[in-house]
C-alpha cells in the first residue's frame, strides 16, 4: 500500500521567516495531496490541496510544491506569524478518502 | 453551511466498560462518513468509513465497531474497552459526489484507565 513519510518531525522558526515541510509518497497512482493543520485539541482543517497535473500552487503566504517523478510534494509557509503553530499533516490519495495515507505530521513552533 | 458535531469531548473509561461516541452531520444528504483514530504522537488512522445507512467498512481489525443508522450519523462502539483503545478520535465527512476533501470534526479524547 501507499506510504508517506513526511519531514521534519518537530519544526521551531522565528516569527517572519519561511517554514517548509516535506513528504515523500511512494504510490506512483497517487493524484491528490492535500495539507492538514491542526491546533491543539481540535480536528484537522484542510488548508491547501494539490493534484498530480499542477507543479504548484499558492493560497496567500501558504505554497505547495509537487514532484512527480521524485514523489515527493512540499508544503511552505511564508513571513510565518505566531498563529501559524500547529500540527501540519501531508496526505497522499489515488482518489477517494478510503485509501488516503496520512504522513505522522510535523509540530510547527513559531517563536515570536 | 455544513458542520459537523462530535461528542463527548473528553471521555474517561475504566477497562472493560462499554463505548459509544456519536457524530452527525448537518448541511448535507448521503455524506460519506468516516472515524479515525490519532494516537498521542502519531499520525491519523482510519478506523470505519461508511457510503450510506448500515454500509461499514473496516480498515483495521480491532475492539471497536461502527454504525450508521441514519445518513448523517454515525457511531463508534465497544462492548469492552481495551487500555490500547486510547486515543483521540475523530469524525469526518466528504461530500458523496466528489469524496475527496475531509472535514472534521473537533474529536474525542478517550482515556482508558
Amino acid at each position: 500500500g501507499e506510504n508517506v513519510e513526511q519531514h521534519p518531525s518537530t519544526l521551531s522558526v522565528q516569527e517572519g521567516d519561511s517554514a517548509v515541510i516535506k513528504c515523500t509518497y511512494s504510490d506512483s497512482a497517487s493524484n491528490y495531496f492535500p495539507w492538514y493543520k491542526q491546533e491543539l485539541g481540535k480536528g484537522p482543517q484542510l488548508i491547501i490541496d494539490i493534484r498530480s497535473n499542477v507543479g504548484e500552487k499558492k493560497d496567500q503566504r501558504i505554497a505547495v510544491t509537487l514532484n512527480k517523478t521524485a514523489k515527493h510534494f512540499s508544503l511552505h509557509i511564508t513571513e510565518t506569524q505566531p498563529e501559524d503553530s500547529a500540527v501540519y499533516f501531508c496526505a497522499a490519495s489515488k482518489g477517494g478518502y478510503q485509501k488516503v495515507t496520512f504522513g505522522i505530521g510535523t509540530k510547527l513552533q513559531v517563536i515570536p | 453551511s455544513q458542520t459537523i458535531h462530535q461528542w463527548p469531548a473528553t471521555l474517561v473509561q475504566p477497562v472493560g466498560s462499554p463505548l459509544s461516541l456519536e457524530c452527525t452531520v448537518e448541511g448535507t444528504s448521503n455524506p460519506n462518513l468516516y472515524w479515525y483514530r490519532q494516537a498521542a504522537g502519531r499520525g491519523l488512522q482510519l478506523l470505519f468509513y461508511s457510503v450510506g445507512i448500515g454500509q461499514i467498512s473496516s480498515e483495521v481489525p480491532q475492539n471497536l465497531s461502527a454504525s450508521r443508522p441514519q445518513d448523517r450519523q454515525f457511531i463508534l462502539s465497544s462492548k469492552k474497552l481495551l487500555l490500547s483503545d486510547s486515543g483521540f478520535y475523530l469524525c469526518a465527512w466528504t461530500a458523496a459526489r466528489t469524496n475527496e476533501k475531509l472535514f472534521f470534526g473537533s474529536g474525542t479524547q478517550l482515556s482508558v484507565l
